[in-house]
């Protein structure tokens, strides 16, 4: 059974378009997260949610919209892709301060 | 503010050598602090962490992680490398109420069979 569960895992879309990511996670856990992973790999984390409140908003361009309809779901809405949205997104979850679970990731792909 | 470096981006090993890939944090007060592999393709999967108590932490894979506070540094070790370890690993510091990790930049692992 997959604990963080991310849909699509592959997005490839034009620059300009709308494009949504969904996160669900079935541990029980409070708190969600998203991170953006770049080509080189790196980790930077955008939003965290707990309990279905935003907890955690870093510099992240307001076309990034994410939404909790509850505690088990953290999606993700990009409006007007760019180019430089292009990247891997991961969705995590944890309780309290135990470990984050990660989901397997969404490579985006902006043409 | 916070930070994690990893000096080494790339490693390469032979199978059975052992490894040690290097961690610094800046971090104002007791950290808490993770070790995360990444295999292609695939999410970060846990391989220890450290909140407090014992400095040596023992992980899954056979992996060990010793925190020295005085360097400010979290080394990931392993005794005898295994050709399925080759992967990214990232350390992370866990701050703003330990919720908001901050990860190195990577060191990929290559191993020579």
């Amino acid at each position: 059974d997959t604990a963080v569960s991310q849909t699509p895992k592959y997005l490839v879309t034009q620059m300009g378009n709308d494009k949504s990511i969904k996160c669900e996670q079935n541990l029980g856990h409070d708190t969600m997260y998203w991170y953006k992973q770049d080509s080189k790999k790196f980790l930077k984390i955008m939003f965290s949610y707990n309990n279905k409140e935003l907890i955690i908003n870093e510099t992240v361009p307001n076309r990034f919209s994410p939404k909790s309809p509850d505690k088990a779901h953290l999606n993700l809405h990009i409006n007007s892709l760019e180019l430089g949205d292009s990247a891997v997104y991961f969705c995590a979850s944890n309780q309290g301060t135990q470990p984050q679970h990660f989901g397997d990731g969404t490579r985006l792909s902006i043409l | 503010a916070q930070s994690v470096t990893q000096p080494d981006i790339h490693i390469t090993v032979s199978e059975g050598a052992s490894l040690e890939l290097r961690c610094n944090y800046s971090y104002g007060a007791t950290p808490y602090l993770f070790w995360y592999v990444q295999s292609p393709g695939q999410g970060l999967q846990l391989l220890l962490k450290y909140f407090s108590g014992d400095t040596l932490v023992q992980g899954i894979k056979g992996f060990e992680a010793e925190f020295k506070r005085s360097q400010s540094s979290f080394n990931l070790r392993k005794p005898s490398v295994h050709w399925s370890d080759a992967a990214e690993y990232f350390c992370a510091v866990g701050s703003g109420g330990y919720n908001k990790l901050i990860f190195g930049a990577g060191t990929r692992l290559a191993v020579h069979p």
